[in-house]
């Protein structure tokens, strides 16, 4: 079993609706959960942190933890062209400085 | 703006030479991370420092692969000798640690073919 789960997609949603990205953990002991953006060809950009159970907005991305299931998730509302990237998942446990990253789920968006 | 930056961004060798990547980290962030992206494996973890000392290299093939921070504002990753397996985009990235160490930023990649 992988650390960090994802199911790799494509996702594909229609321009303006709702994509829901998922991500599972097994390392009970994590702490830290993060997404990065990945455009094809370019570097990894962190778009959100969570550190704690419930949901965390910012503008239009919403990240949701359940430690207790070992689940963390993003919505991105009002889905555009140009968020249609890799999204990755990343994990961090304890008190160690290392992030464990899931494959990446591919979204698309389509006009 | 502060960014990382990384050279070569590409590098074409052939099996068993030396290839040598270099990072300079954001100003200021004081752990620096050294990533090997490929399509099989994904986003692996080679090794890291803080404060220019290495913290964890586990991730590195130790007979090929060597990490060092001559200052600050230099992370060297080193192989040799390399190996067709080694292509990869190399990616360095720069962060405040330990308590913001999961916030990272990185640099653009340095796209690594070993022939």
């Amino acid at each position: 079993q992988k650390e960090v789960e994802q199911n790799s997609g494509p996702l594909s949603v229609p321009e303006g609706a709702i994509a829901s990205l998922n991500c599972t953990y097994s390392d009970r002991g994590s702490q830290s959960f993060f997404w990065y953006r990945q455009y094809s060809g370019k570097s990894p950009e962190l778009i959100m942190s969570i550190y704690s159970n419930g949901d965390k907005e910012d503008g239009r991305f919403t990240a949701q933890l359940n430690k207790a299931s070992q689940y963390v998730s993003l919505l991105i509302r009002d889905s555009q062209p140009s968020d249609s990237a890799t999204y990755l998942c990343a994990v961090k446990a304890g008190t160690a400085s290392k992030l464990t990253f899931g494959t990446g789920t591919r979204l698309q968006v389509t006009l | 703006d502060a960014r990382v930056t990384q050279t070569p961004r590409h590098k074409v060798t052939e099996m068993g030479q030396e290839v040598t990547m270099r990072c300079q980290p954001i100003l200021g962030h004081n752990t620096v991370f050294w990533y090997r992206q490929t399509m099989m494996q994904g986003l692996e973890l080679l090794a890291y420092f803080r404060n220019r000392a290495p913290l964890d290299d586990s991730g590195m093939p130790k007979d090929r692969f060597s990490a060092e921070m001559p200052d600050a504002t230099l992370a060297t990753l080193k192989i040799q000798p390399s190996e067709p397996r080694d292509s990869a985009v190399y990616f360095c990235a720069s962060g405040l640690g330990p308590s913001k160490a999961g916030e990272q930023y990185f640099g653009p990649g340095t796209r690594l073919t070993v022939t």
